[in-house]
């Protein structure tokens, strides 16, 4: 398998732009994660989803952040528009619910000027 | 509310030295336990987890126990080599499945 993919794996976009992040869960997972890390908050969950469900999304720092899962393979995470402060590493995770554990992509670097 | 706390970093060894890394956790409940390692450039990736009390975690050397009665779960290794340099998280999970909460996490570099 080849883990979770996540695209762009870096990304510099403009104060006010748009920006979409990607991510490929594993197969057959059905559980999905973003988090976002940055050096003052270390790594926050933002929103996860259960079968293409968004389960809690309690950690969306604010409406500027959405984010969707049209279907078992397939995530994204948006911002719009975007801040400076939004600049940080994002990561997307996977999970079986038969296994109690979250399988990290690679992650997204975003720096917003 | 819950929480998990780590010692901080930097922890700076010598190879072949001798590894602790605390973790104590708060939490309702019974709470699983992980440690996750984080290489440069890369994502987390689990190191070892254990889901109940006096339950040991082990993995490439690495070894943690579920501790109830002092709710710790500490990172032990019992000689490094440079290729531990990374930083390790702390976590737990106190939800029916998958919701993690991460401590700080701790830079460890191991020196030649």
């Amino acid at each position: 398998d080849a883990g979770v993919i996540q695209s762009p794996r870096h990304e510099v976009t403009e104060m006010g732009q748009e920006v979409t992040l990607r991510c490929k869960p594993i197969s057959g997972h059905d559980y999905l994660f973003w988090y976002r890390q940055t050096m003052m908050r270390g790594l926050e969950l933002l929103i996860y989803f259960n079968n293409n469900v968004p389960i809690d999304d309690s950690g969306m720092p604010e409406d500027r952040f959405s984010a969707k899962m049209p279907n078992a393979s397939f995530s994204t995470l948006k911002i719009q528009p975007s801040e400076p402060r939004d600049s940080a590493v994002y990561f997307c995770a996977s999970g079986a619910s038969s296994h109690n554990e979250q399988f990290f992509g690679p992650g997204t670097r975003l720096t917003v000027l | 509310g819950n929480s998990v706390t780590q010692m901080e970093g930097p922890v700076t060894l010598s190879e072949e030295a001798f590894l602790t890394i605390n973790c104590t956790y708060t939490a309702t409940g019974y709470p699983s336990l992980f440690w996750y390692v984080q290489y440069p450039g890369e994502g987390l990736q689990l190191l070892l987890k254990a889901t109940k009390a006096d339950d040991k975690g082990s993995n490439k050397g690495f070894e943690a126990t579920y501790r109830k009665e002092t709710t710790s779960f500490h990172l032990e290794k019992g000689s490094v080599q440079v290729s531990d340099s990374a930083v390790y998280f702390c976590a737990m999970s106190t939800d029916s499945w998958g919701k993690l909460q991460f401590g700080a996490g701790t830079q460890v570099v191991v020196t030649p």
